[in-house]
């Protein structure tokens, strides 16, 4: 099972908010290390959707947020489009792995 | 334009090995650590290994301690992970991504198929 936990599906209508949350722990998000999070389109690698828990890479669009709050963080979605139908997920750092990385075991958002 | 392109991949039989490259171009390659990720077909992202830029730190995740070595080249902008006594399990699609926060770029992927 993954180190960070995020629920396995959720969906939402066209132009409605929703939220994906990644739980941690005090060896991982709770010990201080950045959440960052990645938008997987069916068929393509991953790209970079926030990082250092709530930073935006060039490009991407404002409707996407994050946020960290203990030994969790979410991504938030606005406006929801069907293009943003993919897979998310969310990866930091775990202490008792020597600091390597980790990743949750994925979202699939579907747009109704 | 920053560029990662994998290569290497293939279908090994259990038992054997191979040997990936990730070939890097649009950016200054010594500075920046690497990482490699894989996803088996249906499943989530699972990292595989880090190195720093200058390979002076190196980690591997429990699933391929001892069996995958990472290393790099940076004078070729190129980094490589020999994987030995493949099983099952390491079938992947395996991806390099470049990391200074978060992985802020990805290769296309190259797909490892271990079969019997």
């Amino acid at each position: 099972q993954s180190v960070l936990t995020q629920p396995p599906s959720l969906s939402g209508a066209p132009g409605q908010r929703v939220t994906i949350s990644c739980t941690g722990s005090s060896s991982n998000i709770g010990a201080g290390y950045d959440v960052h999070w990645y938008q997987q389109l069916p068929g393509t690698a991953p790209k970079l959707l926030i990082y250092d828990n709530t930073k935006r890479p060039s490009g991407v669009p404002d409707r996407f947020s994050g946020s960290k709050f203990g030994t969790s963080a979410s991504l938030a979605i606005t406006g929801l489009q069907a293009g943003d139908e993919a897979h998310y997920y969310c990866q930091s750092y775990d202490s008792s792995l020597s600091g390597s990385l980790v990743f949750g075991g994925g979202t699939k958002l579907t747009v109704l | 334009e920053v560029q990662l392109v994998e290569s290497g991949g293939g279908l090994v039989q259990r038992g054997g090995s191979l040997r990936l490259s990730c070939a890097a171009s649009g950016f200054a390659f010594s500075g920046y650590a690497m990482n490699w990720v894989r996803q088996a077909p249906g499943k989530g992202l699972e990292w595989v290994s880090y190195i720093s830029s200058s390979s002076s730190t190196i980690l591997y995740a429990d699933s391929v301690k001892g069996r995958f070595t990472i290393s790099r080249d940076n004078a070729k902008y190129s980094m490589y992970l020999e994987m030995n006594y493949l099983s099952d399990e390491d079938t992947a699609v395996y991806y390099c991504a470049r990391e200074p926060n978060g992985l802020d770029y990805w290769g296309q992927g190259t797909l490892v198929t271990v079969s019997s």
